[in-house]
Formats: structure tokens, C-alpha cells, sequence
């Protein structure tokens, strides 16, 4: 079975400027989740996605936004980029109802802003 | 709401040495425990997990017991490798709120 991908894995944008990351889910999963891991943090949840809604948020602002296609892959966009959104944004995937048996996680997109 | 505290690090063993990085937790309800480990430049990795009280998690020679009395998930490995040098994570997953909150991880160096 193949795992999470993501793409880009590096990225550099400028303060002010929108990003949009992707994620390809493990086949056979069906949910979505973004976290964002500041340098020397623990990740942090941003959202999940369901059958192509948001299922659940965390503290993230609306400039946070996501998508989720019907084969389970998804977006992760951030508008009007600033410099603290710099980041490992981290993609997992898992099987509704399974979220307490662990995710899959991608391997992630380091953000750089400038 | 929920909230994961490990040991600051970084931990630095000899190889062979008896590793434990405790962790406890905060919770609503009955959450599962996890522990996961991010290489250098890499992603999360589950590492083991353990899904209600009294569960003991393990995997490649590290270990964890769920102990609810003393809402704590310590990792355990009985002899480091070099190879096990990275940061390890302790997270917890409740239904109610459908996400991982981590830990803020713990650095692991394991020098010969």
C-alpha cells in the first residue's frame, strides 16, 4: 500500500504572499488532517477533512484554508503569508472511526517565509 | 482541554543504556496513547500505541503501559542503539475532538 505524500517538500514564499500545499492520502483512508510543527514544537492540529468538508479545527485563523477532493487527496492554502507561518506542515491520513488506532503521516512541507 | 507533557530533552545515553522519557497527559474522556518518532528531516512515524488503560504498546524493543491512575505513558527500551537517535513524541487521541495533540517532544541522542 502506498503511503502519504506531499508536495512540495521545500518551499519558499514572501510574507504577503499565498501558498497552497498538497497531500495524497494512504490508500484506503478516507480523512485528512493538516498539523503545523514549528521548529522545536510539537505539531499542532489545523484542521481535518471529511468526505470533502472540515470535520473539526483547531486555533488557526480563517487565512487557513483547506480542500478535499473525491479521492481523498487534499489542499492545504494559507493567504497573506507571514513570517511565524513558517513551519513543517505535516499531512496524515487515517480511516474514520480508526483515529484512535494512529494516523499515517506524510513526510511534509518545510515553509520558509521571508 | 487536552494537553500532553513530556521530559524536556535533549537525553543523551551511551549505546546500550536503559532509556525512559516520561510523559503524562490531560484528557477528557478516555483517550489512546501514542508514541511517535521523527528522524532528521523526515516525518511522524507511529511508533506504538495503546488504546485503554492497563495496555502495554510496544515495537522494536521500546515499550509504554497506559496507566491511567497516574494518566502517564512513559517510553521505555531497555538497550539504545545509535540508530535510535531522534525526537519522540507522546501524543493522545480522543474521539471528542477527533485530532493528536502532541507533546512538545523529546531529543534523543545516542552516542558509542
Amino acid at each position: 500500500e502506498t503511503g502519504v505524500t506531499q508536495s512540495p517538500t521545500h518551499l519558499i514564499k514572501t510574507r504577503g504572499q499565498q501558498v497552497t500545499l498538497r497531500c495524497s492520502s494512504q490508500s484506503g483512508h478516507n480523512t485528512v488532517s493538516w498539523y503545523q510543527q514549528a521548529l522545536g514544537q510539537g505539531p499542532q492540529f489545523i484542521f481535518q477533512y471529511y468526505r470533502e468538508e472540515e470535520n473539526g479545527r483547531g486555533n488557526f485563523p480563517p487565512r487557513f484554508s483547506g480542500l478535499q477532493f473525491p479521492n481523498y487527496s487534499s489542499e492545504l492554502n494559507v493567504n497573506a503569508l507571514e513570517l511565524d507561518d513558517s513551519a513543517l506542515y505535516l499531512c496524515a491520513s487515517s480511516l474514520t472511526g480508526t483515529g484512535n488506532y494512529g494516523y499515517t503521516f506524510g513526510s511534509g512541507t518545510r515553509l520558509t517565509v521571508v | 482541554g487536552d494537553s500532553v507533557t513530556q521530559m524536556e530533552g535533549p537525553v543523551t545515553l551511551s549505546e546500550e543504556a536503559f532509556l525512559t522519557i516520561n510523559c503524562t497527559y490531560t484528557a477528557t474522556g478516555y483517550p489512546s496513547l501514542f508514541w511517535y518518532v521523527q528522524y532528521p528531516g523526515e516525518g511522524l512515524q507511529l511508533l506504538l500505541k495503546a488504546t485503554k488503560a492497563d495496555d502495554k504498546g510496544s515495537n522494536k524493543g521500546f515499550e509504554a503501559t497506559y496507566r491511567k491512575e497516574t494518566t502517564s505513558f512513559h517510553l521505555e527500551k531497555g538497550s539504545v542503539q545509535v540508530s535510535d537517535s531522534a525526537v519522540y513524541f507522546c501524543a493522545l487521541f480522543t474521539g471528542t475532538a477527533s485530532k493528536l495533540t502532541f507533546g512538545t517532544g523529546t531529543r534523543l541522542q545516542v552516542t558509542l
